[in-house]
């Protein structure tokens, strides 16, 4: 079946410094990926996604490239802050007819930005 | 457009007690998911509405949770009798072509 893996946290870095976030997955055919943030107290947001090989979403200076040949999604932001702090979960939504839209989730990676 | 709600926000019940979270979808969505993360785990599949039948339950943990979408538009999760570990945060989706909505989730605590 399908599986994410996402680097565990907490990650704990200071503002302006250079985040990376490793997902990793196995699926069959072609699914789509996703970040999903969530902010302290809030709920899942979408962060970004690609949907289709060497897709590149971004969004909020995060990006992540879709490589079906490593079947990675690492999220990465060039310089951090305070406000980035939150827990990120990599997903992905399988191709088949089958899996009506359903998402499967990393763990979740809790990052602090320290001032 | 009014986002995905759910309450209660937070619940906190005894082993063995009933506990009913609530879902109000955006109007319109046909799609409706329940997900959950316990312990700081991964966020796991509950089920799948599309409208008011059940299209996908295979994340169901067991027979103590009952689903259901009345009418098509708002959804139940029933927790009965509730156990230690189903403490987590019940997260709720909707969607209608494809793009999720969450809700903000409900944390439920088995004491």
């Amino acid at each position: 079946g399908n599986s994410v893996t996402q680097m565990e946290g907490p990650v704990t870095l200071s503002e302006e410094a250079f985040l990376t976030i490793n997902c990793t997955y196995t699926a069959t055919g072609y699914p789509s990926l996703f970040w999903y943030v969530q902010y302290p107290g809030e709920g899942l947001q979408l962060l970004l996604k690609a949907t289709k090989a060497d897709d590149k979403g971004s969004n909020k200076g995060f990006e992540a490239t879709y490589r079906k040949e490593t079947t990675s999604f690492h999220l990465e932001k060039g310089s951090v802050q305070v406000s980035d702090s939150a827990v990120y979960f990599c997903a992905l939504r399988g191709s088949a007819t089958d899996s009506w839209g359903k998402l499967q989730f990393g763990a979740g990676t809790q990052v602090v930005v320290t001032p | 457009e009014a986002g995905v709600t759910q309450f209660p926000s937070h619940s906190v019940i005894e082993k063995g007690q009933t506990v009913t979270l609530r879902c109000d979808p955006i109007s319109g969505h046909d799609n409706l998911y329940w997900y959950r993360r316990v312990m700081g785990k991964e966020i796991k599949f509950l089920l799948h509405f599309v409208k008011e039948s059940k299209q996908d339950e295979s994340g169901m943990p067991n027979n103590r949770f009952l689903a259901e979408r009345t009418g098509g538009t708002y959804s139940t999760l029933k927790v009965q009798p509730a156990e230690l570990e189903d403490s987590g945060v019940y997260f709720c989706a909707s969607s209608q072509t494809g793009g999720y909505t969450f809700g903000s989730g409900t944390r439920l605590t088995v004491v």
